[in-house]
């Protein structure tokens, strides 16, 4: 069964730091395109970032680029995202999900973790 | 704005069908794979229709996809109460490099 848990959420002030993690079992994480999604309270949802297999491919929402960092660990069957200069407008839970791939880019997002719940807030 | 436009709401009764649009341009829906969405109440998305109309494990024929052009349709037939929930359709956008979702659309079933 796959399974994903996102971690290291809560709440931080304007202009904090914060890291994601995302614990990945039950399938090949090292060849999985892997993705940042989050949601704004009562929003829809927001893709954030997308790092392929082995990290060769990675893309930003303009939103967060210059902003946050995404990252992989292969060998702990980890993904990571490094959230700097947080705003208020990036209260949101973030999900972890998997993604098929053609290329370079994914097409599909397979699988998604219940996300983690990041407040930027004074 | 999103760059793919759904309706912010559809209705219908039980036992009805429905259809879901999602509109985009040549970037994103006229050259890349859709995939839709649904969001329960309370829960993460999950996985509905992928690629032309491909369903994962799981999920009931009464669900379907299809892409005409620069646009998506999800269909629902036999509507349940079950079924009320948030659906979202999204695909690559080769321009902008980016992955891009549809506003959301809030299923009610009457």
């Amino acid at each position: 069964e796959v399974q994903l848990v996102e971690s290291g959420g809560g709440l931080v002030k304007p202009g904090g730091s914060l890291r994601l993690s995302c614990a990945a079992s039950g399938f090949t994480f090292s060849i999985s395109y892997m993705n940042w999604v989050r949601q704004a309270p009562g929003k829809g949802l927001e893709w954030v970032s997308s790092i392929s297999s082995d990290s060769t491919y990675i893309y930003f929402a303009d939103s967060v680029k210059g902003r946050f960092i995404i990252s992989r660990d292969n060998a702990k069957n980890s993904l990571y995202l490094q959230m700097n200069s947080l705003r208020a407008e990036d209260t949101a839970v973030y999900y972890c999900a998997t993604a098929a791939a053609v290329g370079a880019t994914p097409y599909l997002l397979e699988y998604w973790g219940q996300g983690s719940l990041v407040t930027v807030s004074a | 704005q999103s760059v793919l436009t759904q309706p912010p709401s559809v209705s219908a009764a039980p036992g009805q069908q429905v259809t879901i649009s999602c509109s985009g341009g040549s970037s994103n829906i006229g050259n890349n794979y859709v995939s839709w969405y649904h969001q329960l109440p309370g829960t993460a998305p999950k996985l509905l229709i992928y690629d032309k109309n491909e369903r994962p494990s799981g999920i009931p024929d009464r669900f379907s996809g299809s892409k005409s052009g620069t646009s998506a349709t999800l269909g629902i037939t036999g509507l349940q109460t079950g079924d009320e929930a948030d659906y979202y359709c999204g695909t690559w956008d080769s321009s902008l490099s980016a992955w891009v979702f549809g506003g959301g659309t809030k299923l009610t079933v009457l």
